[in-house]
């Protein structure tokens, strides 16, 4: 597609709930990443996929945070048991392979109720 | 430790007025600068870089930055500023060698009438 694009938009969950955000990268964008940005908050990173390479997830921040990257393409970010301090905007972004330059998604609103 | 500081939280700036947003950076490396702007609601939009050479460089939206090494800062101007310049800008710092960018807290513009 021109740009990334990240479903949902928006996202209410209860307590508890495991929850699934999609990213489908720009096409011929080797590189995605993952980032959390908390209200009033700069950008958090999360997880960095790069080629068939292994990721770094160095920046999940606990065991219920897991990523995957399917066919080099599109990745799905899975939180299980969320937590009212899970409430984000999860951005996505893409970039080609030995570029710095990042382009983002319109992220995805997860609201924990 | 590698860090970008943007000093503004919030700036105010009347319509048709000049605008400079700060950016300092600690970085190890060669830097490479970008400035990132988020409307709300949205994600976020590259407006300008800085890899190497000239060191005033030019982006979109009629933006620019001058990046100083002497002091290690990277400051977004507009000669002019719009009402829909009203959003959040981001400083971040980066490597080629290093995907995983730096990211500044961010500075909310606020344009008054």
């Amino acid at each position: 597609g021109a740009g990334v694009s990240q479903s949902p938009s928006n996202k209410v969950t209860e307590k508890g709930k495991d929850v699934e955000l999609r990213c489908d990268p720009i096409s011929g964008h080797t590189a995605l990443y993952w980032y959390r940005q908390s209200l009033g908050q700069g950008l958090e990173f999360l997880i960095y996929f790069q080629g068939n390479s292994a990721p770094d997830k160095s920046g999940l921040p606990s065991d219920r945070f897991s990523a995957e990257r399917t066919g080099g393409s599109v990745s799905t970010l899975t939180i299980q048991r969320t937590q009212q301090e899970d409430s984000a905007v999860y951005l996505c972004a893409s970039s080609l392979t030995g570029r710095p330059e990042a382009f983002f998604g319109q992220g995805t609103r997860l609201t924990v109720v | 430790a590698q860090s970008v500081t943007q000093p503004d939280i919030h700036i105010t700036v009347s319509e048709g007025a000049s605008l400079e947003l700060r950016c300092n950076y600690s970085y190890g490396a060669t830097p490479y600068l970008f400035w990132y702007v988020q409307s709300p609601g949205q994600g976020l939009q590259l407006l300008l870089k800085y890899f190497s050479g000239d060191t005033l460089v030019q982006g979109i939206k009629g933006f620019e930055a001058e990046f100083k090494r002497s002091q290690s800062s990277f400051n977004l101007r507009k000669p002019s500023v719009h009402w829909s310049d009203a959003a959040e800008y981001f400083c971040a710092v980066g490597a080629q060698s290093n995907y995983q960018l730096i990211w500044g807290a961010g500075t909310k513009l606020i344009i008054k009438p």
